[in-house]
């Protein structure tokens, strides 16, 4: 069974440009979460989607959005980039329907970097 | 004050050591815990699941909750220096969909 697919696995972007990250998740699993990891605050909760609904959000400002397709799917979109946007973008997926939880899986993810 | 915290460590044993990693948290809802491994410049690996208290074993790592004390640990047993990565906590309450993350412990096994 594949993994958790992230593309690409890096990017260097210019300060104010937009980027668009993509994440594939476990074939059959709906639930899709984004972290942000850097050194100094760890791995902060961006957001989760189920069935293209976005469920929960972290304290990230508007800048951050994401979506997801109706194959689960999902991407992330970080507008007016800023240096300190530099980070590892990562995605987990899960199985959690039906009111069961289940683990989260991480792709290896997409390594940003803001210049 | 943080929900988890974690001692970033380094943490360093000989080969052949039992590693104790350990969590403490604040949130008496959490219910799901798990722990992970990250290796430099790589995604998070999935080792031990565990729901509400108690013990689980996979091989050599042993995963243990304790709410009434809100203290979780993870044991290597038999460690080697593959085992050299960042240990990752992580929790979260029944029905919602955010993991808490501990800041990482490094751990370093010397041959």
């Amino acid at each position: 069974k594949a993994g958790v697919t992230q593309t690409p696995r890096y990017l260097i972007k210019t300060r104010g440009q937009q980027v668009t990250l993509s994440c594939s998740p476990i074939s059959g699993h709906r639930s899709v979460s984004w972290y942000q990891q850097t050194p100094g605050q760890g791995l902060q909760f961006l957001f989760e989607y189920f069935s293209e609904t976005q469920r929960n959000k972290g304290n990230f400002p508007g800048r951050f959005s994401g979506r997801q397709f109706s194959n689960s799917r999902s991407e992330m979109n970080v507008s007016t980039l800023e240096l300190g946007d530099s980070a590892l973008y990562l995605c987990a997926s899960s199985f959690s329907q039906g009111g069961v939880d289940t683990e989260a899986f991480f792709g290896q993810g997409t390594r940003l970097t803001v210049v | 004050q943080k929900e988890v915290e974690q001692d970033p460590g380094p943490l360093s044993v000989p080969e052949g050591a039992i590693v104790s990693l350990n969590c403490t948290y604040s949130n008496s809802a959490f219910q799901y815990f798990m722990w992970y491994r990250q290796y430099s410049r790589k995604g998070p690996e999935l080792l031990m699941y565990t729901y509400s208290s108690g013990n689980k074993e996979d091989g050599r790592f042993t995963a243990q909750v304790d709410k009434s004390s809100k203290y979780i640990s993870l044991f290597i047993r038999d460690s080697q220096p593959s085992d050299s990565a960042t240990y990752l906590c992580a929790m979260k309450p029944g029905g919602t969909y955010k993991y808490i993350f501990g800041t990482g412990t490094r751990l370093k096994v010397l041959a």
